[in-house]
């Protein structure tokens, strides 16, 4: 089962900063946030993922909380291209495995 | 950054026939191989991780012989839909990984599109 709360749905002025909250509040001490994202009949796209320090790449900036319960992905500037499906997914270091949950839709609008 | 793809992106089948997907990763040994399946408005469902060389291993509620998985070489693993059913039309996707100590992640193929009529 995926161990992250997402809301469902998200909408975001073209432009804007998109912030998506994920919910983690079971994670261990070695467990990964990893971010992906879906276009529609896509695969999924690696994001960004961190264990607990604040990270950032030139797709998105990952900011999670100190007690490492929740989580925050951050596209500075949103582009209608980056309408998709948001997973937010907590890894077992050592695991490889990664489970899906129902993410957030997020629809940029211009 | 590292490429998978596979092959076909969609096909349609009769019934009872049987169908190969393949996943190959272009620029990079993939140690650990993984298959997806999405169905309409739904999330992506782990079906099996494979390694190179070795057995795959089914998640629970995944028929091993009805979804054959073989992964011969540490750039290609396939599935075989054997004896396809209107209710295994689905969208398939692989991921690969390599295992890199500092940076752990999946590259995920554009997926395969499944009818069966």
């Amino acid at each position: 089962d995926a161990k992250t709360t997402q809301p469902p749905s998200m909408d975001c002025a073209e432009g804007r900063a998109a912030n998506l909250p994920c919910n983690h509040s079971t994670i261990s001490g070695n467990e990964y946030v990893y971010w992906y994202r879906q276009i529609h009949s896509q695969g999924p796209q690696y994001i960004i993922h961190g264990l607990k320090n604040n990270e950032t790449n030139e797709m998105a900036s990952l900011i999670i909380t100190e007690d490492r319960k929740s989580s925050t992905l951050i596209l500075p500037h949103a582009t209608l291209r980056d309408t998709a499906v948001y997973y937010c997914i907590v890894r077992v270091a050592g695991s490889e495995k990664l489970v899906f949950g129902k993410g957030t839709k997020l629809t940029v609008n211009p | 950054g590292a490429v998978v793809s596979q092959h076909p992106s969609w096909v349609i089948c009769k019934s009872g026939t049987s169908v190969k997907i393949e996943c190959r990763s272009l620029d990079f040994q993939a140690t650990t191989m993984f298959w997806y399946r999405q169905f309409p408005k739904q999330s992506l469902m782990l079906m099996a991780t494979s390694n190179e060389g070795s057995k795959a291993t089914y998640e629970q509620g995944v028929e091993k012989d009805k979804f054959l998985i073989n992964h011969a070489s540490l750039t290609l693993s396939t599935l075989t839909v054997t004896s396809a059913h209107p209710e295994d039309s689905s969208f398939y996707i692989c991921s690969a990984s390599h295992r890199d100590p500092l940076s752990y992640e999946q590259y995920f193929g554009p997926g395969t599109r499944l009818t069966v009529t």
